[in-house]
C-alpha cells in the first residue's frame, strides 16, 4: 500500500499569513498519462470533507485561488495564502494513483 | 443543487449485518465512480470501497474485503454498502462521495 505522510503546522497561524502543508508518498503518484494522482481535502469542524485540489495542482470548482497545490512525484505541498478564520480545520492528502486508496493522517490548521 | 444523503446507520451487535444507502440528486449519478469513506470517532479519513460507473468494477480495502459489498442502482441514483460480519473496528461515520461531492455522513456503531 502507498503510505501518505503529512507534516505538522506550527499552530496557530496568524490571520493574513501564509501556511504550507506538506505530504509525502512512499511511491510516485505520477501515472503513465503524466498526471499526478494526488488530492487535497479540507474538513472543517463538524463538516464533511471538501475537495480542494486534484491532479496535485488543479483547483476544484469554487475553491479560492488562495489555495495552490504543487510538488513532485512523491513530495507535495498545499499552500494557503492570506489565511482566514474559515480556513481552519484538518487538511488531508489522498493518493488516487492505485488501490487501495490511502489518506494522510491529516494536518490541523488553527488560525490566530 | 447536488445532494448525497446517506441512511441506514444504527447501533448493531458484532457479527451482525447492516446496509447503508446513499441517495444522489442534482448531478448525473451514472457518470461518476462512487466511493465510501469512513471516519472513526476522533480519527482521520479512511477509504473503504469504490465502484465504477457501470458497477462492473469494485475495489475494497483489505480489512473489509469479503465482508462488505458496494453496489449501485443507476436507475435510482443510489449507492449501497452491504456490511456483513461487522466488527467493533467498523464503528465510524460513513460518507458516500464522488471526491467532488460528499454526503453528510451516517454513523455506524458496532457494539454489544
Amino acid at each position: 500500500d502507498i503510505v501518505m505522510t503529512q507534516g505538522v503546522l506550527p499552530n496557530p497561524v496568524p490571520s493574513g499569513e501564509s501556511a504550507s502543508i506538506t505530504c509525502r508518498s512512499s511511491k510516485s503518484l505520477v501515472y503513465k498519462d503524466g498526471k499526478t494522482y494526488l488530492n487535497w481535502f479540507l474538513q472543517r469542524p463538524g463538516q464533511s470533507p471538501q475537495l480542494l485540489t486534484y491532479w496535485m495542482s488543479t483547483r476544484a470548482s469554487g475553491v479560492s485561488d488562495r489555495f495552490s497545490g504543487s510538488g513532485s512525484g512523491t513530495y507535495f505541498t498545499l499552500k494557503i495564502s492570506r489565511v482566514r478564520a474559515e480556513d481552519a480545520g484538518v487538511y488531508y492528502c489522498q493518493q488516487v494513483r492505485e488501490y487501495p486508496l490511502t489518506f494522510g493522517s491529516g494536518t490541523k490548521l488553527e488560525i490566530k | 443543487e447536488v445532494q448525497l444523503v446517506e441512511s441506514g446507520g444504527v447501533l448493531v451487535q458484532p457479527g451482525r449485518s447492516m446496509k447503508l444507502s446513499c441517495a444522489a440528486s442534482g448531478f448525473t449519478f451514472s457518470s461518476f465512480p462512487m466511493a465510501w469513506v469512513r471516519q472513526a470517532p476522533t480519527k482521520g479519513l479512511e477509504w473503504v470501497a469504490t465502484i465504477s460507473t457501470s458497477g462492473g468494477s469494485t475495489y475494497y480495502r483489505d480489512s473489509v474485503k469479503g465482508r462488505f459489498t458496494i453496489s449501485r442502482d443507476n436507475a435510482k441514483s443510489t449507492l449501497y454498502l452491504q456490511m456483513d460480519s461487522l466488527r467493533s473496528e467498523d464503528t465510524a461515520t460513513y460518507y458516500c462521495t464522488t471526491d467532488y461531492y460528499w454526503g453528510q455522513g451516517v454513523m455506524v456503531t458496532v457494539s454489544s
